[in-house]
């Protein structure tokens, strides 16, 4: 199977702050249609996980767009660029096109 | 609206089974694959198991393959997760999603099965 890596697993950010988070897979996420399959989700404290950037760098619908995606093959990276306090949760990264989908082991973000 | 709800969770002792069904709403369910996917207690998300459209492609991940089974009824608008031998390391909440060209756009709230003597 393949192996997605998240780091860090932790991360304590002052509101108003960027914050960055890098999902590195152990395959190639690249289809041969062109398209990269790396999700990012985010689940917020009782909630049920939340689509945020699909295709790598994809705002899903009403996901504001502080929120951004980059990367390539296997290195992917999602940005913040200004934290605020409803950010809050739990972050993973999934490759979607190897069977099984994987997910990242999660990165928690806390407000400072 | 989409809407996915689960049901169907409990507490069970090791080796039984139970099925879990998810009722989706606000689309064409039968336009989708769907994937079942578990978060055991303080931990991460697990990808169990997906079906195209029609029910004639099933994956699963390799802890349930033999024990679990997916599947649909279009014409109810309902995904299922039939799971047989059940173990410990089964107890979870699990999700169903919405499994499109975007995976996992659309998530329910998730079904709590607990496996416990």
């Amino acid at each position: 199977d393949v192996v997605v890596t998240q780091t860090p697993l932790s991360l304590s950010v002052t509101p108003g702050q960027p914050a960055s988070i890098s999902c590195k897979s152990s395959q190639s996420l690249l289809h041969s249609g062109g398209k990269t399959f790396l999700y990012w989700y985010l689940q917020k404290p009782g909630q049920s996980p939340q689509l945020l950037i699909y295709e790598v760098s994809s705002r899903f619908s009403g996901v504001p767009d502080r929120f951004s995606g980059s990367g390539s093959g296997t290195d992917f990276t999602l940005k913040i660029s200004r934290v605020e306090a409803e950010d809050v949760g739990i972050y993973y990264c999934m490759q979607g096109i190897h069977l099984p989908y994987i997910f990242g082991q999660g990165t928690k973000l806390e407000i400072k | 609206e989409v809407q996915l709800v689960e049901s169907g969770g409990g507490l069970v002792q090791p080796g039984v089974s139970l099925r879990l069904s998810c009722v989706a709403s606000g689309f064409t369910f039968s336009n989708y694959w769907m994937s079942w996917v578990r978060q055991s207690p303080g931990k991460g998300l697990e990808w169990v198991a997906n079906m195209n459209q029609d029910g004639s492609e099933k994956y699963y991940v390799g802890s349930v393959k033999g024990r679990f089974t997916i599947s649909r009824d279009n014409a109810k608008n309902s995904l299922y997760l039939q799971m047989n031998s059940l173990r410990a390391e089964d107890t979870a909440v699990y999700y169903c999603a919405r499994d499109g060209i975007i995976r996992g756009d659309y998530w329910g709230q998730g079904t709590l099965v607990t496996v416990s003597s």
